[in-house]
């Protein structure tokens, strides 16, 4: 299995909700990532966790937050979110963090609209 | 911190032609440069990446080449197909990190 799997496909949230984006992969990885693409750009690095634990938070916003229950899932919990922040939010993963050489698989992504 | 621009943003293609899609990168410590296709609605996949070490990797259509001493890479595609058409992002990552530095992508378009 080299698929990474998020859920859900669409999500539709107004500004006083709080929603999960969830993130699941079967390939024995053990660095997990949550990215930020906005139309026509490239994905913008939110999260990285290693071996279940964050090491990278690239200054997020708290209202975005991450959550590693186990090797397989990540979640990105979503809180009192802005407008602005509409966009796909794609989940990767890789073999091993820290080595360069390994390949980030990427799921489809769960595509966000905060109205 | 890596900084990795892409040229061009826009590329247009007769189907069965050539495309060639360049980035240039800051960081002599970047050692691992993957290239993404993204189509329409989908996640990035990984379609051809190459290390320091190497100068030329070719996978049928697709190959990369680095210069490492120029600080660039590139994408190559050859007889070209319209199902190539998507966004190309080219990345670098170090040794040091695990954190892909990506370009800014380029729009591929390959006109039956």
């Amino acid at each position: 299995d080299t698929e990474v799997t998020q859920t859900p496909k669409h999500l539709v949230m107004g500004m006083t909700n709080k929603k999960s984006l969830k993130c699941e992969q079967h390939m024995g990885h053990r660095a997990m990532y949550w990215y930020k693409q906005k139309a026509k750009k490239p994905p913008e690095l939110m999260f990285v966790y290693s071996y279940e634990k964050l090491s990278i938070n690239e200054s997020v916003p708290s209202r975005f937050s991450p959550e590693c229950p186990n090797s397989s899932l990540l979640n990105l919990h979503l809180h009192a979110l802005q407008p602005e922040d509409s966009a796909l939010y794609l989940c990767a993963s890789s073999q091993s963090p820290g080595l360069a050489g390994h390949e980030q698989f990427f799921g489809p992504g769960t595509r966000l609209t905060v109205l | 911190g890596e900084n990795v621009e892409q040229h061009p943003s826009t590329l247009s293609v007769q189907e069965g032609d050539s495309a060639v899609i360049k980035c240039t990168y800051s960081d002599s410590a970047s050692n691992y440069f993957p290239w993404y296709k993204q189509e329409l609605g989908k996640g990035p996949q990984l379609i051809i990446d190459i290390r320091s070490n190497v100068g030329e990797k070719k996978d049928q259509r697709i190959a990369v080449t680095l210069n490492k001493t120029a600080k660039h890479f590139s994408l190559h595609i050859t007889e070209t197909q319209p199902e190539d058409s998507a966004v190309y992002f080219c990345a670098a990552c170090s040794l040091t990190g695990n954190q892909f530095y990506f370009g800014t992508g380029t729009s591929l378009t390959v006109i039956p």
